[in-house]
């Protein structure tokens, strides 16, 4: 299965500075995602990343906060404009692979650790 | 999207079966069930998925009664290393925008 190397693994940060994540993926894939978790909380869905067209956020998200790229089939960025303490969560990115007669998996990042002081 | 309810946590000892149930009563024909496990500071991995009935892979089993309206994760003779947060997903998946999405999880801590 595809494997999905994300970085920075962790960081800290100032607040209303900004942060961008990425997220290489060993295969080509048309659809990647970015979920945050806070600690201790299951995954939110931020939005859907596909090449060749504009992010689609789920409610709750805007692309001023969280502008995402996706400039090839393998790789996606997701920043963390203006930031604030409550953006201190973990952020994961997932990608789509294999097709419908194979059976579509989902292989996920290994997250990355933001702390805003 | 049909939503999923499981137990907040869970807890066994080492060489027991565990058995997780999700419910999911507005479960849609299309919809299969997915589950996936998270260990800390790591991404879900996908254990098992299935439509009905049993699937069994050699991590787990997947039990689906016939109305579909639950379904249980089977983990044999689970070690300390199987401590981990386990999510039950439902949903079209090919069909949604092919999108995850995670309900609050089952934290199983298994005890030496």
């Amino acid at each position: 299965s595809a494997v999905i190397s994300q970085k920075p693994s962790r960081d800290i940060c100032q607040r209303g500075t900004s942060l961008t994540i990425q997220c290489q993926v060993d295969s080509q894939v048309t659809m990647m995602f970015w979920y945050r978790q806070q600690p201790g909380q299951s995954l939110t869905l931020i939005a859907t990343a596909n090449q060749g067209s504009e992010a689609t956020y789920e409610s709750g998200f805007v692309i001023d906060k969280f502008p995402i790229s996706r400039p090839n089939l393998t790789f996606s960025t997701l920043t963390v404009s203006n930031m604030s303490p409550e953006d201190s969560s973990i952020y994961l990115c997932s990608a789509r692979v294999g097709t419908e007669k194979s059976n579509y998996g989902y292989t996920f990042g290994s997250g990355t650790r933001l702390t805003v002081v | 999207l049909a939503k999923t309810t499981q137990p907040i946590s869970m807890d066994s000892y080492e060489g027991q079966e565990v058995n997780i149930t999700c419910s999911h009563n507005n479960i849609a024909t299309n919809d299969y069930i997915t589950w996936y496990q998270q260990f800390p500071s790591q991404g879900p991995r996908f254990i098992i998925q299935g439509y009905k009935t049993k699937v069994t892979n050699e991590v787990a089993s997947l039990f689906i009664p016939a109305d579909r309206k639950s379904s249980t994760l089977s983990l044999p003779r689970v070690s300390l290393s199987d401590t981990a947060v386990y999510y039950c997903l439902v949903g079209d998946l090919y069909n949604q925008g092919g999108k995850l999405i995670f309900g609050q999880g089952t934290e199983l801590s298994v005890k030496p």
